[in-house]
């Protein structure tokens, strides 16, 4: 059973920095690329960064690019999130989801998502 | 603001069938890359419920079901249920964005 626990998530003051953990098991993990996504409370999805398998390539979206930062230590079959330089804006729950493309190292056109984690919390207030 | 559209919400009595629709545009939907569905509901996870437009994973009900056309796609809920009342997302690929991946704005799925 493929199980993605998220870990990290508190209350940060702006501009303050966390690092978000993603256990992951179930499944061969280096075998796929890993996502994290985010929901503000009382809002939708949104994407926040994608890790190849071999963490080679990294992509963000532009609202956290340059202020984040995703890794993976495939060793030890975990996902982080660096988040420095935090804003209001960035609080939210916090999911990492698996790719559903096996070897995946970016976007296709036909990825998608095919589990996801429980979600933590991250709070950014003064 | 996201590329694709949905209507805010959608409800149905129990039994009825009800649609979502995912309205995108000739960079993303209507240029044939894939639409995915997911299901939220109240207070947990996302779900992946359709992929690849119309294929069900293992463990979603013949309930749900998923097409496109054009610039479109649409999830259909047939014999709604009460335990379906729910969040659903909808999620594509756009080219013309450099972080390609969208989602849906969301429909609140109540049954009534």
């Amino acid at each position: 059973e493929v199980q993605l626990v998220e870990s990290g998530g508190v209350v940060v003051q702006p501009g303050g920095s966390l690092r978000l953990s993603c256990a992951a098991s179930g499944f061969t993990f280096d075998d796929y690329a890993m996502h994290w996504v985010r929901q503000a409370p009382g809002k939708g999805l949104e994407w926040v960064s994608l890790i190849s398998w071999d963490g080679g390539s990294t992509y963000y979206a532009d609202s956290v690019k340059g202020r984040f930062t995703i890794s993976r230590d495939n060793s030890k079959n975990s996902l982080y999130l660096q988040m420095n330089s935090l804003r209001a804006e960035d609080t939210a729950l916090y999911y990492c989801a698996k790719d559903s493309l096996e070897g995946s190292s970016g976007w296709y056109g036909y990825n998608y998502f095919d589990y996801w984690g429980q979600g933590t919390l991250v709070t950014v207030s003064s | 603001q996201s590329v694709l559209t949905q209507p805010p919400s959608v409800s149905g009595a129990p039994g009825q069938r009800v649609t979502i629709s995912c309205t995108g545009s000739s960079s993303n939907i209507g240029a044939g890359y894939d639409v995915h569905w997911y299901q939220q509901l109240p207070g947990t996870a996302p779900k992946l419920l359709i992929y690849g437009n119309s294929n069900r994973p293992s463990g979603v009900p013949d309930r749900f079901s998923g097409s496109k056309s054009g610039t479109s796609a649409s999830l259909a809920i047939t014999g709604l249920q009460a335990e379906d009342e729910a969040d659903y997302y909808c999620q594509s690929y756009d080219s013309s964005l450099s972080a390609p991946n969208v989602f849906g704005t969301g429909t609140k799925v109540t049954v009534l």
